[in-house]
């Protein structure tokens, strides 16, 4: 097995750029998560999905970021344009519904925005 | 709300003693709690959860975790620590006002062990 597959691993970006992360989850599973950390604010979940849906994305900061899941086997987390503060770690993580508390989480995508 | 507070930033213990990283939690009805670990550089790992039944709950890596309901507390517990039992670990409670699935994070506690 895999595990869940995250790219770019690490992405500098310019302010104003837009950033696209990637997230493979792993086969089977069929809910998704975005989360995001930092060293002042910890770990934040952005956004879930059940079955390719959004149930839940309270925790998205603001409408420059947004996430799509078309298919059971792939997921984007997009924020355009980026800004400094959206510099963190953004880990995607995957689990099966029987299951839901038993996550996976991906090595993550260290984004640096100058 | 559902909340967990994990009150110490870091933990430091010399390897072969026993190991406790404290964690207590807010929530309205029966908690689901839950542990995770992440070593330098990774995700976080899933170590064990508590629903329902023993209060003692055994996990992965030779850790356990007790369910204390009096005193509100899900500490994780080794006996015998390893060095490779250095990470950040962080405990974690089902949010039950969400549709599904969410679970909500502690700040992390970042443990030591010194050869």
């Amino acid at each position: 097995d895999a595990g869940v597959i995250q790219s770019p691993r690490h992405e500098v970006t310019e302010m104003g750029q837009e950033v696209t992360l990637r997230c493979k989850p792993i086969s089977g599973h069929n809910s998704l998560f975005w989360y995001r950390q930092t060293m002042m604010r910890g770990l934040e979940l952005l956004i879930y999905f059940n079955n390719n849906v959004p149930i839940d994305d309270s925790g998205m900061p603001e409408d420059r970021f947004s996430a799509k899941m078309p298919n059971a086997s792939f997921s984007t987390l997009k924020i355009q344009p980026s800004e400094p503060r959206d510099s963190a770690v953004y880990f995607c993580a995957s689990s099966l519904t029987r299951r839901p508390y038993e996550q996976y989480f991906g090595p993550g995508t260290r984004l640096t925005v100058t | 709300a559902q909340s967990v507070a994990q009150p110490e930033d870091q933990v430091n213990v010399a390897e072969g003693n026993p190991l406790t990283v404290k964690c207590t939690y807010s929530v309205s009805g029966n908690p689901y709690l839950f542990w995770y670990v992440q070593y330098p550089n990774r995700g976080l790992q899933f170590l064990l959860k508590y629903i329902t039944g023993d209060n003692l709950v055994k996990g992965s890596y030779g850790f356990e975790a007790e369910f204390n309901k009096s005193q509100t507390s899900f500490h994780l517990k080794k006996p015998s620590a390893l060095v490779s039992d250095s990470a950040l670990y962080f405990c974690a409670v089902r949010d039950k006002y969400s549709s599904a699935s969410k679970i909500i994070f502690g700040s992390g506690t970042r443990l030591s062990i010194r050869p």
